[in-house]
């Protein structure tokens, strides 16, 4: 079966220090990945969509990057932290067209101080 | 462009009521509805889906049925638990199934 991992669960960070998530996930091949931030009591906001290898689709522009170094990994970075970067990040995967359906890791919380 | 929009909440139930959480949808194509719930501090569960019109979607004694005459997919509950209490999202995937577009969110409180 397939599996999302998603480290670390928490995170408090200084502004202006980089960041680094990851995301990988298990029993799947060529999966589309995606990043999103949901801020407190809010719904969720599509940052980044990676559909293979190399391939990063940007939905908003911002202090954040996103790589895709192997297939079923997917990165969130930047290199100076922001106080409005704090939230809930979410990474999730989902298998084009027979399954349309996203499934989601457990979440970070980053707080930026 | 594509878009779901839900109901505001908060909503406050007693135990065993019926509830419903309302959800509209525009989109080119024909998407895929979702309901996804989310527990406090963890990351969203597929809670149910229907990939075509009249389609309903069921788990848990949940259920919504993808209307595409209203663009609606309302979620349905005969009577709700105090461990239903959670954040509900409505979701539509795209056509191309690259992209997904979730409502804000409604949270749902039941008290016993």
């Amino acid at each position: 079966s397939q599996t999302i991992h998603q480290w670390p669960a928490t995170l408090v960070q200084p502004v202006g220090s980089p960041l680094s998530l990851e995301c990988t996930v298990e029993g799947t091949s060529n999966p589309n990945l995606y990043w999103y931030r949901q801020a407190a009591g809010r719904g969720l906001q599509l940052l980044f969509y990676s559909v293979g290898i190399g391939q990063i689709s940007s939905e908003v522009p911002q202090n954040l990057s996103a790589s895709r170094p192997q297939d079923r990994q997917f990165i969130l970075s930047s290199k100076k932290l922001l106080l409005s970067d704090s939230g809930f990040y979410l990474c999730a995967w989902s298998l084009s067209f027979n399954h349309p359906e996203a499934f989601f890791g457990q979440g970070t919380r980053l707080t930026v101080v | 462009g594509d878009s779901v929009t839900q109901m505001e909440g908060p909503v406050t139930l007693s135990e065993e009521a019926f509830l419903t959480i309302n959800c509209t949808y525009t989109a080119t194509g024909y998407p895929s509805l979702f309901w996804y719930v989310q527990y406090p501090g963890e990351g969203l569960q597929l809670l149910l889906k229907a990939t075509k019109a009249d389609d309903k979607g069921s788990n848990k004694g949940f259920e919504a049925t993808y209307r595409k005459e209203t663009t609606s997919f309302h979620l349905e509950k005969g009577s709700v638990q105090v461990s239903d209490s959670a954040v509900y999202f409505c979701a539509l995937s795209a056509y191309n199934f690259n992209k997904f577009y979730f409502g804000s969110g409604t949270k749902l409180n039941v008290k016993p």
